[in-house]
C-alpha cells in the first residue's frame, strides 16, 4: 500500500488565487514528519514546509501552510495569492518513527498558475 | 559552493556499460540517500547510508550498487545499464542529531541509456 498519496496529478490555479494540493498519508506510527516540496523546471528539490506529527499547531512559511487534519491522516499544502513562479510540481513526502528512516515520498501534483 | 553536489549532471550512456555517478556533501551530514525520478511515480529510493560503515537497500535496489567512501562521499554504480534505467537521479542528505530536520538535494543526474 502506498504510504503517500497525492491524488491530482494536475492542477491549474489563477495568479493571486489560494490552491490546496492534497496529500494523504498512512502510517501506524505514533511519530512522524511530512514535508513538502517543490520542483520547478529546473529540477531541484525544494524543501518548502515540515509538519510534526505532535505539532499542535498547522505549520505556516510565508505563503505556505499545511492543513494539517490527523485524524483524517492528510497534510494539504496550501499556497496564498499564487505566483506564476509557483508553477511546479510539488511532492508530499513523509518520516516515520524516531527519525531512522528516509524520507517516502507522493508521486506528486503539478501545479500550473494562470496568468 | 553548493552543499551537495552530483557529477556527472548529465550523461548520456549505451545498453550494458558500466556508470558511477558521484555525490560530496560539505554539510558535514552522517546520513546520504540515493533517489531517482521518474515521470509520474515521484521519487523512489534506491539506497542509504547513515555512516560510512552502514548501507542498506532502498525500494528499488535491484540494478545497482553504492560506496560511502567518506562521510562526505557516496557513491551510485550501474553495473550495466539498461534503457529502464533512464532517470533522474538525486542524492540527498541528513542529519542524526534532528529527525525534524528536511533531507537536503542535490541538484541531480540526468541519465539516458541508449
Amino acid at each position: 500500500a502506498q504510504k503517500i498519496t497525492q491524488t491530482q496529478p494536475g492542477m491549474f490555479v489563477q495568479e493571486k488565487e489560494a490552491v490546496t494540493l492534497d496529500c494523504t498519508y498512512d502510517t501506524s506510527d505514533p511519530s512522524y514528519g511530512l514535508f513538502w516540496y517543490k520542483q520547478p523546471s529546473s529540477g531541484e528539490m525544494i524543501f518548502l514546509i515540515y509538519q510534526g506529527s505532535y505539532d499542535q499547531q498547522n505549520a505556516t512559511e510565508g505563503r505556505y501552510s499545511l492543513n494539517f487534519q490527523k485524524a483524517r491522516k492528510s497534510a494539504n499544502l496550501v499556497i496564498s495569492a499564487s505566483q506564476l513562479g509557483d508553477s511546479a510540481m510539488y511532492f508530499c513526502a513523509m518520516r516515520e518513527g524516531d527519525g531512522n528512516t528516509p524520507l517516502v515520498f507522493g508521486k506528486g501534483t503539478r501545479l500550473s498558475v494562470i496568468a | 559552493d553548493a552543499d551537495v553536489t552530483q557529477t556527472p549532471r548529465n550523461r548520456i550512456t549505451k545498453t550494458g556499460k558500466r556508470i558511477m555517478l558521484e555525490c560530496s556533501q560539505t554539510k558535514g551530514h552522517d546520513r546520504m540517500y540515493w533517489y531517482r525520478q521518474d515521470p509520474g511515480l515521484g521519487l523512489r529510493l534506491i539506497y542509504y547510508s547513515f555512516d560510512v560503515k552502514d548501507i542498506n537497500k532502498g525500494e528499488i535496489s535491484d540494478g545497482y550498487s553504492v560506496s560511502r567512501q567518506a562521510q562526505a562521499k557516496f557513491s551510485l554504480s550501474l553495473e550495466s545499464a539498461i534503457p529502464n534505467q533512464t532517470a533522474l537521479y538525486f542524492c540527498a542528505t541528513s542529519d542524526t542529531s534532528n529527525w525534524r530536520d528536511t533531507q537536503y538535494f542535490g541538484p541531480g543526474t540526468r541519465l539516458t541509456v541508449l
